[in-house]
Order: C-alpha cells, then sequence, then structure tokens
C-alpha cells in the first residue's frame, strides 16, 4: 500500500533488550522523522533524517539509534530499553521541495511498552 | 529556544457552535504553520496549512495567521462530534522540514 507504514503497531519488551521499530514509505519523501508522544509531553522529536546516509538529533535522542540506507526506511533502534522509553512512537515524512514543502505525514504509530 | 505554545485547556463546545483554538511562536522567522487533529489512540492527520498573514478557509475549518503579534487559531465552524479530537499546532522555525509542535488542545462536542 502507498503511504507511510509502521511495524510493529504494538510491541511489549523487557528492560535491557534490544528492539527495533521500523518505518516504510512509499512517497520517496526525502525527510524522515521520529516522535514519541507521552501524556503532558506533546509530540517529541527524537531523531530526523534528510536523506538517505544523512541522520540528526532531535530534542529527546539519549538511548535511541537511526539510520537510514535507503530512502523508503528508516528504522527507530532502542539499543536497550528502559521503561521510561514505555510510549508511543510515531514516524513522519515529508518532502524536500513543493507546495508541500514541510507537511508531514505520518504513520499509525507503534505502541511500544517495556516491562 | 523556538517554542510554539498552546496554552488553553480541554474546550467544550455545544454542536453546531464555533470552537476557537490560538497558538502562539516564538521564532519571528517562522513562514509556515500547520494544524494537525489527532483522534484518541491515532496519529495526527494534517487540516490546515497558512502561510501568508490573514485568513484561509477549508469547508468548516479556517486558519488565521497574524505574524505580527506571533499568533495562530484555528476556527471549527458548525462544530460536530466528530470534530472532537486534539488539535496540535505547529511552525516551521527550522530553515528545513523540522517542525516545532505545540502540545495540543483537546476539543470536545457536546450533542
Amino acid at each position: 500500500d502507498a503511504g507511510i507504514t509502521q511495524s510493529p503497531r504494538y510491541k511489549i519488551t523487557e528492560t535491557g533488550r534490544q528492539v527495533t521499530l521500523m518505518c516504510h514509505q512509499t512517497w520517496s519523501h526525502s525527510y524522515m522523522f521520529w516522535y514519541r508522544q507521552d501524556l503532558g509531553h506533546g509530540l517529541r522529536l527524537i531523531y530526523y533524517s534528510a536523506a538517505a546516509d544523512i541522520t540528526d538529533k532531535g530534542e529527546v535522542p539519549d538511548g535511541y539509534v537511526v539510520s537510514r540506507s535507503k530512502t523508503e526506511n528508516f528504522p527507530l533502534t532502542l539499543e536497550s530499553a528502559t521503561r521510561s522509553q514505555t510510549s508511543v512512537y510515531f514516524c513522519a515524512s515529508s518532502p524536500w521541495d513543493g507546495r508541500a514543502k514541510n507537511i508531514q505525514y505520518f504513520g499509525a504509530g507503534t505502541r511500544l511498552s517495556v516491562l | 529556544q523556538k517554542e510554539v505554545e498552546q496554552n488553553s485547556g480541554p474546550l467544550s463546545v455545544p454542536e453546531g457552535a464555533i470552537a476557537s483554538l490560538n497558538c502562539t511562536y516564538s521564532d519571528r522567522g517562522s513562514q509556515s504553520f500547520f494544524w494537525y487533529r489527532q483522534y484518541s489512540g491515532k496519529s495526527p492527520e494534517l487540516i490546515m496549512f497558512i502561510y501568508s498573514n490573514g485568513d484561509k478557509e477549508d469547508g468548516r475549518f479556517t486558519a488565521q495567521l497574524n505574524k505580527a503579534s506571533q499568533y495562530v487559531s484555528l476556527l471549527i465552524r458548525d462544530s460536530q462530534p466528530s470534530d472532537s479530537a486534539t488539535y496540535l499546532c505547529a511552525g516551521a522555525p527550522y530553515g528545513n522540514n523540522r517542525l516545532a509542535f505545540g502540545k495540543g488542545n483537546q476539543v470536545v462536542v457536546i450533542p
């Protein structure tokens, strides 16, 4: 299907385990983003990427790793999950230019619970 | 710090009334602004964007931008129960595609 898809939709893991959340978009958008959303904090940017092999930190990058070897994929890895990383994670993408520049389109989200 | 603030608490409006949401921003360099709607348990979806001073209308939604006063507003006319959601304001102050989001305002439309 076209658009932006996240997997898994739900994940339960244990403290200390490595977890990878996947994000795939079919629009060939240049920019991709990872957010977490928690009550009282709104959307907080974890990492973003302007193009393949170009990534940069957002507001809350500690404990997370990203990579972008292909334009369409932007996986987010929690190297050693902690309870504080229990959250809803959203991936988003946006085109580089044109009238829709800056508009971000969101995936359905991944609800992660770290026990 | 490039902030976008939405300070109002939950907003309850009767069905058919106008819901008014406000958002202020700190960076004068911001050129474009966005309103997203987020239903409970769902992802944010874009409903309006505005680049120029003044009003922009799309159906029952009107976005207003005042760059001199650094605020953006969203009006929802003829509010419907289906408009009950959290509305996120966002600006683009970074010079790239990164957005600054407000924390959101919850709207409850009472039938």
